[in-house]
């Protein structure tokens, strides 16, 4: 079973415009990351966010944590062709420390 | 600095034949996890180590996979007997530690059971 749940499953967008996907789950966490995957490659670790933030940002991406929801929302600014992948949100549990993914959100950026 | 290597990349097996896959994590990371990844899914986990101890077998189908890491660096994945089912890509990761930090993935193995 996964923990996260993304939203949309899949996402095309006009390189130059803004990505947001979202990311719910279940239980009390410490930390939410967020991962992409090219096709065919392995899972390359984009941001962390801890329990107690709200906001992070690096280079165009900007994530935020809202834990009364239990929800994430991922936003690439000014999307290039490759950003094209699979982005995952992974949840690492309170009382497990298991790191657990969603089934992810598919973006394809359109040149 | 050398990443999470995993091999093979590749393996086409005939059904009920074992196999291994080997993972060498990143030098000084303790924390060493192995997923499994349907097409079209999200990574789901099987074991988790914490050095050379399993923390976290409950996803791990223990009749037919079995796994170990020997001196808390070096782990194997094994299946005996593969079934159809068990074709995926078996992803190795590993990270400092077991909270707050990132992992790293290495490229997986795809299996194929036919």
């Amino acid at each position: 079973s996964q923990q996260g749940e993304e939203d949309p499953q899949a996402l095309s967008i006009q390189e130059g415009e803004n990505a947001t996907m979202n990311c719910s789950y279940k239980t009390s966490i410490n930390n939410l990351q967020w991962y992409r995957q090219n096709s065919g490659r392995g899972l390359v670790h984009l941001i962390l966010i801890r329990s107690n933030e709200r906001e992070k940002h690096s280079g165009r991406l900007r994530v935020t944590l809202d834990t009364s929801k239990k929800s994430s929302s991922l936003l690439i600014t000014a999307s290039r062709a490759a950003d094209t992948a699979s982005y995952f949100c992974a949840t690492d549990g309170a009382n497990d420390y298991k790191l657990s993914f969603g089934a992810g959100t598919t973006v394809t950026v359109r040149a | 600095e050398a990443g999470v290597v995993q091999s093979p990349r590749y393996k086409i097996i005939e059904k009920k034949q074992p196999v291994a896959f080997w993972c060498n994590p990143i030098s000084g990371h303790n924390t060493l996890y192995w997923y499994l990844q349907n097409l079209g899914q999200g990574p789901e986990l099987l074991i988790r180590y914490e050095n050379e101890e399993a923390v976290d077998d409950s996803q791990l189908p223990k009749d037919r996979f079995s796994a170990e890491r020997l001196k808390g660096v070096d782990s194997t994945l094994k299946i005996q007997p593969a079934e159809l089912g068990d074709s995926a890509v078996y992803l190795c990761a590993s990270s400092l530690g077991f909270a707050n930090t990132e992992a790293f993935f290495g490229q997986g193995t795809r299996l194929t059971v036919v």
